[in-house]
């Protein structure tokens, strides 16, 4: 069976500083992984995803996740935060060979950015 | 603008009833989900559905019900069997068909639901 660690659950980092939250997945098969952000009292939005090609994915407001094969990680980074970075963020698998469409999710991290 | 609308936003209910959480949908997509988000579990599926007129148990179904007549529509029932039914709910929905699971899930905002 699939599952998804989020190894912190929560992440304190100073304004501008770099952050990485790390996410590994247990999967026999071939996956794809996702990201997504969660603001309070809100929904999650789609953040970045990994299905094919480079390994490097990249989201447009400046984080980047890498997917690590043999290491089965996804870990997410961000060279430098800013306090609207602050928020809960969601790894995801989904075996690609899936008919079911339905997601794994880890437990979450919370990202808290002090100025 | 499309996406999805989930409301009401807080519920409140005695123990004992049940309570129905709508989740609406105007992108279009065939599949929608519901997900149950407690603190530090991250999130869990209860159902979901691929097609109208059909639906799925999830990982934690018990104490849950759910009907598919529309494609627009996914209402979820908390019933009185539920026995910790506290917590945020959350609505999505995709434009996966049968040859292509990797589009992402559009979340709706979520209804808190409180029940004493």
């Amino acid at each position: 069976a699939q599952s998804v660690t989020q190894l912190d659950s929560q992440v304190p980092v100073f304004e501008e500083a770099p952050v990485e939250l790390r996410c590994n997945y247990s999967s026999s098969v071939s996956v794809y992984l996702f990201w997504y952000v969660q603001y309070p009292n809100q929904g999650l939005q789609l953040l970045l995803k990994y299905l094919s090609g480079s390994t490097l994915v990249e989201s447009i407001n400046g984080f980047e996740a890498e997917f690590n094969k043999s290491q089965t990680s996804f870990h997410l980074r961000k060279p430098s935060v800013h306090i609207s970075d602050t928020a809960e963020y969601f790894c995801a698998v989904i075996e690609s060979s899936s008919n079911t469409g339905k997601l794994i999710f880890g437990q979450g991290t919370t990202l808290q950015v002090k100025p | 603008d499309g996406g999805i609308t989930q409301s009401p936003k807080y519920l409140f209910r005695k123990e004992g009833q049940n309570v129905t959480l709508s989740c609406e949908q105007n992108l279009n997509h065939d599949a929608m989900y519901w997900y149950r988000q407690d603190p530090g579990q991250g999130l869990r599926l209860i159902y979901y559905s691929q097609i109208v007129n059909d639906f799925q148990k999830g990982d934690i179904a018990e104490g849950y019900s759910v009907s598919r007549e529309k494609k627009e529509s996914f209402p979820l029932t908390v019933t009185s069997a539920q026995k910790n039914p506290t917590a945020f709910y959350l609505c999505a929905s995709s434009g996966r068909t049968e040859s292509s699971y990797n589009s992402p899930l559009h979340f709706g905002n979520g209804t808190r639901l409180t029940v004493t």
